[in-house]
């Protein structure tokens, strides 16, 4: 699975956009985006998936460059709440479900400020 | 809102017992996924299972750990003996496998282990 870089932190005031990039340069062509995140004394969250495409839930929205190098995790209106350790993750899909393992890396911890 | 759950959410023993940990997935997930976090080595997948078969649990110390499932509403993870470098959290996580491989998985809060 290809490793991604991430900041090891971030600051955001609450109320504006949290943009969380990840960089993903190794990246092959099977292999998707993950975003998941953990609040604190919590267990890990999935956010939200992509492969070439944008996406957006109504949790986040996540921005795929076109040479799927990075990505970038948008939360359009952050809160208190969303104080976390993020993760994007980089794997590929194993049809005949033979690995399915995550690999969390270390995150980026986001701090949503008052 | 469907969740996973575990117990228990605390343990505290001492060194040489034996702990079992339980988790009960999602209704209708037929994988299930076994992670254990620390400060020193952050979330690592131990073992996971799809239709209560075991499908890797390379990241299992085999010689103390055990996971099983007994049937689709539990699974459990056995350390027989503990060590104090078993303190962890340790977290299950279940999602459902197509044939395609699982995108979302939900993890329960987890188990606090404390061995002294």
């Amino acid at each position: 699975d290809a490793k991604t870089t991430q900041p090891p932190s971030m600051d955001c005031a609450e109320g504006r956009a949290a943009n969380l990039p990840c960089n993903h340069s190794t990246i092959s062509g099977n292999e998707y985006v993950y975003w998941y995140r953990q609040i604190h004394s919590q267990g890990p969250q999935y956010i939200i998936h992509g492969l070439k495409n944008n996406e957006t839930n109504e949790m986040a929205s996540l921005i795929i460059t076109e040479d799927r190098k990075s990505s970038t995790l948008i939360l359009p209106h952050a809160t208190l709440r969303d104080t976390a350790v993020y993760y994007c993750i980089v794997r590929a899909l194993n049809y005949g479900g033979a690995t399915n393992k995550l690999i969390f890396g270390t995150g980026t911890l986001l701090a949503v400020q008052p | 809102d469907a969740r996973v759950t575990q117990t228990p959410r605390h343990k505290v023993t001492e060194m040489g017992q034996e702990v079992t940990m339980r988790c009960q997935p999602i209704l209708g997930h037929n994988t299930v996924f076994w992670y254990r976090q620390t400060m020193m080595q952050g979330l690592e997948l131990l073992a996971y299972f799809r239709n209560r078969a075991p499908l890797d649990d390379s990241g299992m110390p085999k010689d103390r750990f055990s996971a099983e499932m007994p049937d689709a509403t539990l699974a459990t993870l056995k350390i027989q003996p503990s060590e104090p470098r078993d303190s962890a959290v340790y977290f299950c996580a279940s999602g459902n496998l197509p044939e395609g491989g699982v995108h979302e998985q939900y993890f329960g809060p987890g188990t606090r282990l404390t061995v002294t």
